[in-house]
């Protein structure tokens, strides 16, 4: 009864250093998610997948990559990266309502990422 | 940014008391989502109100939608310490990346016993 699997939980670059933040739904869903929060913000859409062997930019893309390398696991790559990407960052999952729209929404505990 | 906004930004009240938290948002939705964030975790559904609807309860939640203002509302009744933590409204549109869900900032709620 896992939901949304996110790794790791804390990670501390320097600028300039690459990284993947992994994540991992059991529940079925086709659309994946990447989220960043930042104090004040609220959430911003970064990359979305609405089914496997899709990706898409999101809000703010810029500096990051995306993988769905299945149905279960959505990656979110920083190739360089840097202080302004220090943040939380949340992997998301859901299922589609009848109307194409989006249903509930179901989270990771978040992975918090500093870039010194 | 099409983000949404909620009001108030924080809100503290004593534990067995109300809590109303609005939502105002920008764009035409299919349905509005309330999520809830304890500190340090990621956030939990609450509830989904569709665009043809008007109230919904779930516990001791209500919603209200008023797509004429482009508004909503939680309720949380007799509120507990446990209910401590931000929420956030989404709005959710119709198909494809206007399905995607555009998150408000939050409101901080601090429940006192």
């Amino acid at each position: 009864n896992a939901g949304v699997t996110q790794t790791p939980k804390f990670q501390v670059l320097k600028t300039g250093q690459s990284m993947t933040l992994q994540c991992a739904q059991d529940m079925n869903h086709n659309s994946m998610y990447w989220y960043r929060q930042d104090p004040g913000m609220g959430l911003r859409l970064i990359y979305y997948s609405a089914s496997e062997g899709t990706t898409d930019k999101g809000e703010v893309p810029n500096g990051y990559n995306v993988s769905r390398l299945n149905k279960r696991e959505f990656s979110l790559r920083l190739e360089s990266a840097a202080p302004s990407q220090t943040s939380v960052y949340f992997c998301a999952s859901s299922a589609l309502t009848g109307a194409g729209s989006q249903g509930a929404q179901h989270f990771g505990d978040g992975t918090r990422l500093s870039i010194l | 940014s099409q983000q949404g906004e909620e009001d108030p930004q924080a809100l503290s009240i004593q534990e067995g008391e109300n809590a109303t938290m609005n939502c105002s948002y920008k764009t035409s939705i299919n349905n509005l989502q309330w999520y809830r964030q304890n500190s340090g975790r990621g956030l939990v559904h609450l509830i989904l109100i569709r665009s043809n609807e008007r109230e919904k309860h779930s516990g001791r939640l209500r919603v209200t939608l008023d797509t004429s203002k482009k508004s909503s509302s939680l309720l949380i009744t007799a509120s507990r310490a446990a209910d401590t933590a931000s929420y956030f409204c989404a709005e959710g549109g119709y198909g494809g990346s206007q399905g995607n869900l555009i998150f408000g900032k939050g409101t901080k709620l601090s429940v006192k016993p």
